[in-house]
């Protein structure tokens, strides 16, 4: 079983729309997470860290589930600039403080 | 405004000529690290220097080594290129410390002919 895992997609959602997201973890001592968004052929770049609370940034919602183990994004109002690949990122600092676990990305197509 | 900035963008090599990528880092973080991605896969990390400490990945092939000779600059050397080492190489760097974020470059496109 895969440390991170994704749905990979594509979600093809129309413009307005709500999507939701999963990525599940393996590792229960997981402790910080983090969405990414990579356009294709960019470089990833930091969505939002995911808190145990639960934290909302405009239209995008992070969760954190620890009993199932898993994070999810919420895209509120789906934007055409919203379409990319959508990368989950957990890190346990007993396999590393530094060892940051990316998922295979789930990717996002907003239609017109 | 950028802040890790990765050079060149694109890098075309010969199978088995050396080449070496750079970074560099306004942030002042002291923790640099080397991803290699390929399509439609999960960045790999290669390997993260916490300031001059080395770490790395017990899958890291000994074709890659990296150097870090200040807290703003980092490279990473292919010794001996093949055609598998195609792929986008990214830098990153986070401060130090458990529950921080990654900042990206770029990234450096190597293709190998």
């Amino acid at each position: 079983r895969k440390e991170v895992e994704q749905d990979p997609g594509p979600f093809n959602v129309p413009e307005g729309a709500t999507v939701a997201f999963n990525c599940t973890y393996s590792n229960s001592a997981s402790q910080s997470f983090f969405w990414y968004r990579q356009d294709c052929r960019k470089e990833p770049k930091l969505l939002m860290s995911v808190y145990s609370s639960g934290n909302e940034d405009g239209r995008f919602t992070a969760q954190l589930n620890r009993a199932s183990q898993y994070i999810s994004l919420l895209i509120r109002d789906s934007k055409l600039s919203d379409s990319a690949t959508y990368l989950c990122v957990v890190n346990n600092p007993a396999s590393g403080t530094y060892k940051y676990i990316f998922g295979t990305g789930t990717r996002l197509k907003v239609l017109a | 405004d950028a802040m890790v900035i990765q050079n060149p963008r694109y890098q075309v090599t010969q199978f088995g000529k050396p080449v070496t990528l750079s970074c560099s880092q306004t942030l002042n973080h002291n923790v640099m690290y080397w991803y290699q991605q390929k399509s439609s896969q999960a960045p790999k990390l290669l390997f993260h220097y916490y300031d001059k400490d080395f770490n790395n990945e017990a899958d890291t092939p000994d074709n890659f080594q990296s150097r870090r000779p200040n807290t703003s600059f980092c490279f990473l050397d292919i010794r001996s290129p093949g055609l598998g080492d195609a792929a986008m190489y990214l830098c990153a760097t986070s401060r130090g410390g458990s529950n921080q974020p990654q900042h990206f470059g770029d990234g450096t496109r190597l293709s190998i002919l």
